[in-house]
């Protein structure tokens, strides 16, 4: 069965250090893989999604950049975090091909302080 | 601009009443259906989705939304809510040009008083 792993599950950072948040997939191949930002009563908003390898579309401009160095890992990146980027960090799967709706992982806790 | 509206951002109920909660979505063309719930300390799951057919669907738990294409809305009903029922939930429209993203509403926060 496919699984997610998302981690760590909870992370503070001061402000101006980088940022390594890591997702992989299991059980599937050439998944399409979301990153979310979910902020208290903003609901979830699409950060990056990728499609393939090295294939990274960006939603919305910001402080944060993603990577997909293989078929199942994607990864959100910062070279230097600011207070804004506090919040809760989800990654999430889909199929590649007929949609079905996203799986989730657990999420991360980012905490910029 | 192009985006899905939850109109209620936290609704509290007594256990036995009915719940309805709102989703409206501004996107043309086709699109698919979804509606995620978020229970305390847990990652978000799929509560019911609507592809075609019946715009009558069923989920899990008791729960169903009803798909009015003219209104351009996804509400999701419980005939009788539950103290197990307080969660976060979450509408989501994916628009069929849009490949597999899904657009996210605000969220509606809800809270059953046993």
């Amino acid at each position: 069965s496919q699984t997610i792993h998302q981690w760590p599950a909870t992370l503070v950072q001061p402000v101006g250090s980088p940022l390594s948040l890591e997702c992989t997939v299991e059980g599937t191949s050439n998944p399409n893989l979301y990153w979310y930002r979910q902020a208290a009563g903003r609901g979830l908003q699409l950060l990056f999604y990728s499609v393939g390898i090295g294939q990274i579309s960006s939603e919305v401009p910001q402080n944060l950049s993603a990577s997909r160095p293989q078929d199942r890992q994607f990864i959100l990146s910062s070279k230097k975090l600011l207070l804004s980027d506090s919040g809760f960090y989800l990654c999430a799967w889909s199929t590649n091909g007929p949609f079905y709706g996203y799986t989730f992982g657990s999420g991360t806790r980012l905490t910029v302080v | 601009a192009q985006s899905v509206s939850q109109h209620n951002h936290h609704v509290i109920l007594s256990e036995a009443a009915s719940l309805e909660l709102g989703c409206n979505y501004s996107y043309g063309g086709t699109v698919n259906l979804f509606w995620y719930v978020q229970y305390p300390g847990q990652h978000l799951q799929l509560l019911l989705k609507y592809f075609s057919g019946d715009p009558l669907v069923k989920g899990i738990k008791g729960f169903e939304a009803e798909f009015i294409k003219s209104k351009f809305s996804f509400n999701l009903r419980k005939p009788s809510v539950q103290w197990s029922d307080t969660a976060e939930y979450f509408c989501a429209v994916n628009p069929n040009n849009q490949g597999g993203k899904l657009i996210f509403g605000q969220g509606t926060e809800l809270s059953v008083k046993p």
